[in-house]
C-alpha cells in the first residue's frame, strides 16, 4: 500500500540535544512538507520540498533544517535553537504538476517530539 | 493573525443527527477550501473540497457549503454517526508565488463528538 511513513511514533530528547524526525513516501510524489501540531493551534508549515534538492523555508522554520537527497525522503532536524520543540509533527506530501492544482496532501501518522 | 479560523473548539451531537462545523476566513485570494478528518495520534486525512466558483459539494454524508460573501463555510455531516468523532480542520489554499504553488492554511480544528 502507498503511503507516508514517519517514525519513530514517540521520541524523547533531553534540551540541547539535535534530534532527526524520520518521513519516507512511496507515493511517487514530488512535493513533500513538514508541519507542527500544537495545541489550539491549526497546522502550522515549518518546510517545504517541491523536488529533489530543493526546499523552501515555510512559516517557522527558526529552528529546524531539513535535506531532500531522494525523492522519497524529506528528514526533518529539530536543532537545540528550536524554543519550543515539544510537538506533534506532521509529514505530508503531494503530487504536482498538470492537472494537480488543489489536490489533497496525503499525510503520515505523526511524530511526537518531547524534549526536557 | 489567524485567517483561517474554527470558533468552535469543541462539539457534541447525538447519533443520528446533523453536525455542522464552521469555518471563517478573511483573506479573499482563497479560492480553494478543504476539510480534513483527524483521529488521536494520526495524521489528518483528506475529507471532502469546494472550490471558490461554488457554494455547495456534497460527497454521501458529507457536505460542504461556501458562502463567498461572508467568507465562510461549513461542514455538514448527516446522519453523525460514532465514527465520525474526530478533530475536524479546515483549510483554504491561494496561489502565492514566491511559493510556488498553492499554499494551505489551516484552521485550528473543531473535536466532533457523537453521543451514541
Amino acid at each position: 500500500d502507498g503511503g507516508i511513513t514517519q517514525s519513530p511514533k514517540y521520541l524523547f530528547r533531553k534540551e540541547g540535544q539535535n534530534v532527526t524526525l524520520s518521513c519516507e513516501q512511496n507515493l511517487n510524489h514530488d512535493a513533500m512538507y513538514w508541519y507542527r501540531q500544537d495545541p489550539g493551534q491549526g497546522l502550522r508549515l515549518i518546510y517545504y520540498s517541491q523536488i529533489v534538492n530543493d526546499f523552501q523555508k515555510g512559516d517557522i522554520a527558526e529552528g529546524y533544517s531539513v535535506s531532500r537527497e531522494k525523492k522519497e525522503s524529506f528528514p526533518l532536524t529539530v536543532t537545540s535553537a528550536q524554543k519550543n520543540p515539544t510537538a506533534f509533527y506532521l509529514c505530508a506530501s503531494k503530487i504536482t504538476g498538470e492537472f494537480s492544482y488543489n489536490s489533497p496532501l496525503h499525510f503520515g501518522n505523526g511524530t511526537r517530539l518531547t524534549v526536557t | 493573525d489567524q485567517q483561517v479560523k474554527q470558533n468552535s473548539p469543541s462539539l457534541s451531537v447525538q447519533e443520528g443527527r446533523i453536525s455542522i462545523l464552521n469555518c471563517d476566513y478573511t483573506n479573499s485570494m482563497f479560492d480553494y477550501f478543504l476539510w480534513y478528518k483527524k483521529y488521536p495520534a494520526e495524521g489528518p486525512t483528506f475529507l471532502i473540497s469546494i472550490s471558490s466558483i461554488k457554494d455547495k459539494n456534497e460527497d454521501g454524508r458529507f457536505t460542504v457549503f461556501l458562502n463567498k460573501s461572508a467568507k465562510h463555510l461549513s461542514l455538514h455531516i448527516v446522519p453523525s454517526q460514532p465514527g465520525d468523532s474526530a478533530v475536524y480542520f479546515c483549510a483554504a489554499s491561494a496561489w502565492i508565488s514566491n511559493f510556488g504553488n498553492e499554499k494551505l492554511t489551516f484552521g485550528t480544528g473543531t473535536r466532533l463528538t457523537i453521543i451514541p
